[in-house]
Parts: C-alpha cells; sequence; structure tokens
C-alpha cells in the first residue's frame, strides 16, 4: 500500500544550528514529493515541491529537500534554523498527477531552543 | 488576494448532533478539498470538487458525512450524526485546477463530547 513516513514525532533544534527532518514513502514508482508547514491554528503552507528533474529542490524560507530515489526519501534541511521556524512540518507524496491525492505523513514538531 | 475562508473557527457539540461547516475558496479557483485532520495525524482527503462535481469521495464517510458545492463556488461540509471520533480540525484548500497547488483555510476544530 502507498504510504508515507515521518519517523520523528518531535524535534528540538537549537536557534542557529542545521536542520533535518525525515520523510521516506512506499510507492513502486516515483511519486511527487511535498513539504508543508503548519503554525499553530493556521492552515497548512506549501514549503516546496518535486515532480521531476533536478533531485535537490529550492523552497521558501531558505528550506532545500533532496529526493533520493534508493533511499525512498525526501528530506527537508535548513543550514540555520530561526526560531520562527517553529511549528509543524508535514512531508505529502501525490500517487496520482500533481496535486491530488495527496497523501500526508503524520508529522514532525519542531521545536528551537534560544 | 484573499485567502481560503472558513467558518466557524470552533465548535463543539455532543455525540449524535449534527454539525456543518462552510468554506469560501479563492476567487477563481475551480478544485476544492476538504481535509480531515486528527490530533497528532496528517490531514487526510475526504472530498474534492472540481466546480460543483465531486472528483473524489472514495475517503468520505457517506453514512454520516455529506459534501455539497452547489454553484461552484462556497461549499459546506455536514457530519450527522457526529461521533466521538469525529473530533478532528477540519481543513478547506482550493486550487486554480487539480494541477496547482492547494491554498489552505485555517480549519475548523470540531470536538466532539
Amino acid at each position: 500500500a502507498q504510504s508515507v513516513t515521518q519517523p520523528d514525532i518531535h524535534i528540538t533544534v537549537s536557534e542557529g544550528a542545521s536542520l533535518e527532518l525525515r520523510c521516506n514513502y512506499s510507492y513502486g514508482a516515483t511519486p511527487y514529493l511535498f513539504w508543508y508547514v503548519q503554525s499553530p491554528g493556521q492552515g497548512l503552507q506549501l514549503l516546496l515541491k518535486y515532480f521531476s528533474g533536478d533531485t535537490l529542490v529550492q523552497g521558501i524560507k531558505g528550506f532545500e529537500a533532496e529526493f533520493k530515489r534508493s533511499q525512498s526519501s525526501f528530506n527537508l534541511r535548513k543550514p540555520s534554523v530561526h526560531w520562527s521556524d517553529a511549528a509543524e512540518y508535514f512531508c505529502a507524496v501525490g500517487f496520482t498527477t500533481g496535486f491530488q491525492k495527496l497523501v500526508f505523513g503524520t508529522g514532525t514538531r519542531l521545536l528551537v531552543s534560544p | 488576494e484573499a485567502g481560503v475562508a472558513q467558518s466557524p473557527r470552533y465548535k463543539i457539540i455532543e455525540k449524535r448532533q449534527s454539525v456543518a461547516f462552510w468554506c469560501n475558496p479563492i476567487s477563481g479557483h475551480a478544485t476544492l478539498y476538504w481535509y480531515q485532520q486528527i490530533l497528532g495525524q496528517g490531514p487526510k482527503l475526504l472530498i474534492q470538487f472540481q466546480n460543483n462535481g465531486v472528483v473524489d469521495d472514495s475517503q468520505l464517510p457517506k453514512d454520516r458525512f455529506s459534501a455539497e458545492r452547489l454553484k461552484g463556488v462556497d461549499s459546506t461540509l455536514k457530519i450527522q450524526p457526529a461521533k466521538l471520533e469525529d473530533s478532528a480540525v477540519y481543513l478547506c484548500a482550493s486550487s486554480l485546477d487539480p494541477g496547482s497547488p492547494l491554498h489552505f483555510g485555517n480549519g475548523t476544530r470540531l470536538t466532539v463530547t
């Protein structure tokens, strides 16, 4: 069955330190891949997406993600975390076309310590 | 541009009662989605509309949930009767078309007691 796994429920990072959030998927072909961020009481905001081409994609707010086909992974990274990055991050996978039928992971809550 | 509007922001009801949520998508967006986000889980698609037609409602519990988008703009999602496990945040999202990025509203938090 198609699935998305975010193995880390919570991650705490010091402000200014680097960040990597993990995402793995299970699917026979190359899916469409997304990262969303959700601040408390807010809807989800798209950080970046991968459809095809260069496997390293740049997003908003200084985030980037790398698609690794061999590992079925799409990890999110940021070189220097700011306190305002504290939020919940969701990896999502589209198994059909584009943004339709998105399957979301369970999310990783990022805490930023001073 | 105005974002996706949802109301109410919060709703508390007792089990077996009925409840309705309203969504006003971004102007011109033909595609509208309703997602259910249970605490500790990622959002799950309930239904997708293209204009006023249903594209996908395979994960909508049709015995108690219903949704409509009569004029291809606003949409309502109804639960009747509600169960305790329906407690969740209900997110509405819209996009220009099925291939375009989703824009999410802030959601309606439903608590069923």
